[in-house]
């Protein structure tokens, strides 16, 4: 299987500050990495597939970037509903695998 | 509008078969290039990929469960389902299904509510 390990672990970050969540495959995934925002309660919602590509309906303060075995999820400008825990997937080979998560909070 | 809704016991004892439906909408899965998968979460814990099943009726599982899980779709193609054997306590999470967004991007881009199942004697 492919691992897939995401730092850090948590973060805290100020209303406007940008943030950073890197994810790094155990082999090349060519570009096959979606992430994912979940809140409390709710399921998973898809921000990012194909490592750079924004979902519809997603503000544009998310952006993805990355090849090969390094990808990461950008928030430009943190803001109060970006507080949750994020994923990221690998969709490259059976059995698709995510991350451990990312837990974000609001300082 | 494409929905997906979960359904299960709930509750189950150990050793017990589990069998879960999703029922969804606004998409068939005989159209080409659509897939359905079950995932599922430990409370407070990350995602794990369960099963999926595609518009050809091919199925693909996760090895380290594949002797336990069976995944089906009916003939209208509008539910996919989930048998798991032999439940045990580490089988307790919310089970979701998912429909990806597209076949060259295998990312789920809709997700089910999720349904808890507790197994516990």
């Amino acid at each position: 299987d492919i691992q897939m390990t995401q730092s850090p672990a948590s973060l805290s970050a100020s209303l406007g500050e940008t943030v950073s969540i890197e994810c790094l495959a155990s082999e090349g995934i060519s570009n096959s990495l979606a992430w994912y925002q979940q809140k409390p309660g709710k399921s998973p919602q898809l921000l990012i597939y194909g490592a750079s590509s924004l979902q519809d309906g997603v503000p544009s303060r998310f952006s993805g970037s990355g090849s090969g075995t390094q990808y990461s999820l950008k928030i430009s400008g943190m803001q109060p509903e970006d507080e949750g825990v994020y994923y990221c997937q690998q969709g490259y080979k059976y059995p698709y695998t995510f991350g451990a998560g990312t837990k974000l909070e609001l300082k | 509008q494409v929905t997906l809704k979960e359904s299960g016991p709930g509750m189950l004892q150990p050793s017990k078969t589990l069998s879960l439906t999703c029922s969804f909408s606004g998409f068939s899965l005989s159209t080409s290039g659509m897939v359905v998968s079950w995932i599922r979460q430990p409370s407070g814990k990350s995602l794990e990929w369960l099963a999926a099943i595609d518009w050809d009726g091919d199925k693909y599982y996760n090895p380290s469960l594949k002797s336990r899980l069976t995944v089906s779709k009916d003939t209208s193609n509008t539910q996919v389902f989930l048998k798991i054997t032999s439940v045990d306590i580490a089988d307790t999470a919310t089970y979701y299904c998912a429909r990806i967004l597209t076949i060259a991007a295998i990312s789920f881009a809709y997700w089910g509510q999720g349904t808890l199942v507790t197994v516990s004697s």
